[in-house]
Order: structure tokens, then sequence, then C-alpha cells
């Protein structure tokens, strides 16, 4: 079984800092990779995909890959508390057919 | 938004009953995927649809069906519905051979509740 695992947290981090997200992947043959955010009650939301090892920057949001240590990271600067929600790591699995979610983190970002 | 939609988007059905679910894809999209959401849990893949067959499976009983029309549109059903498939059923459409072609974007979602 492909599996995506992330810490649930809370990840709790005041107004202004760096909030770090963190996802590790099992199946070597997926090459692409997904950050949504989901607020309660809502439907995922694309922030970043990132398919190259590195880092790839959007705004406020880089995304770093490592595919040798099958590691997936996001970062948000300026954390506002409008950040608050659940982020969700997704890699696409080897058949390109579907997102393998992990559980998600839940980042609140206090005032 | 996304521009793909969902239909309805609340549902209560009891136990045993039967349910159809309808997704729009985004315009210019024609491959759809239809997730699963229990509550404190990631998505988890049922399955997708492209050119009218389905196109991979996740981990789900026959009872879980789908069809995808012409015009991209897609409907999942379920049978014999029990208790534990009461969750937020999420559609997701993609454009496969587009230059991003595994990007998925998710429509609004149906929450259905179980009885």
């Amino acid at each position: 079984q492909k599996e995506v695992e992330q810490n649930s947290g809370p990840l709790s981090v005041p107004e202004g800092a760096i909030a770090s997200l963190n996802c590790t992947y099992s199946d070597r043959g997926s090459q692409s990779f997904f950050w949504y955010r989901q607020y309660s009650g809502k439907s995922p939301e694309l922030i970043m995909s990132i398919y190259s090892n590195g880092d790839k920057e959007d705004g406020r949001f880089t995304a770093q890959l490592n595919k040798a240590s099958q590691y997936v990271s996001l970062l948000i600067r300026d954390s506002q508390p409008s950040d608050s929600a659940t982020y969700l790591c997704a890699a696409v699995n080897q058949a390109g057919t579907a997102l393998i979610f992990g559980k998600g983190t839940t980042l609140s970002v206090s005032s | 938004e996304t521009g793909v939609t969902q239909s309805p988007t609340h549902l209560i059905k009891t136990r045993g009953q039967q349910v159809t679910l309808r997704c729009s894809s985004q315009s210019g999209h024609n491959t759809v995927s239809w997730y699963q959401q229990a509550l404190g849990q990631g998505p988890q893949f049922i399955f997708q649809y492209y050119r009218e067959e389905e196109n991979g499976r996740g981990n789900f009983p026959p009872r879980f069906s789908g069809l995808q029309f012409p015009n991209y549109s897609s409907e999942l059903n379920v049978n014999a519905l029990e208790l534990d498939d009461s969750a937020l059923y999420l559609c997701a459409s993609t454009n496969r051979g587009g230059k991003s072609t595994d990007t998925q974007y998710f429509g609004p979602g149906t929450r259905l509740t179980v009885l």
C-alpha cells in the first residue's frame, strides 16, 4: 500500500513567523507532488505543485522536494491568521491516475 | 473557484439506500476523479474516468460505480449505503494529455450523511 505520511499537528505559529510543513512518501515511482490547503468544511484548494528536486517558490510559499529521501515540504513565510487551515500533501501514483493524500497537518496562526 | 461543480451540496440517506452524486468538470478538462474524505482524514481515491471509461480504481467495493458522459461530466453511484459511507465526496478534474496532465482541481464536494 503506497502511503503519504504527515504529522497531524496542530502546528501553532505566531503571525509573521515561518511555518514548516513536512511530508514523506513511500512510492519511489511518484513523480509529481502537490500541496493543497483545506479550510474546515471546504474542499481542497491547490497551493503548489512540484516535480523536480529542489525548491519552488510562489509568493509566500516555497515547496521543497528531495526524491532521494522521498521527502516533500512546504514553507509559509510571514504566516497570517488566514493561513490557518489543514494542509494536505499529495503524490501522484505511478499510473498517473490517482492522488495519494496524507491525513493533513492542521496549522494555527495566532495574531 | 476551480470551475468544477458538484450536486447536491448535502444529502441525507438511510442505510441500504442508493445515491447518485454529480460532477461537471472544469472547461477544457476531459478527466474526472472521485475521492471520499472521512472526517479527519485525507481524501481517498475511488476511481477516475477518462473517455467515458474507468481509468483506475482505488480500494473501494463494486457497490461504488461511476459514469462519464460525452461532455465529460460524471456521476458517482453508491448502492446499499452503509453508515461508514458518511463522508465528503469530492470530484476533481484534469486535462489528460495537456501540459499539466496530473494537476487535479477539486469541486466543492457533496456531504453525504447515512443514518
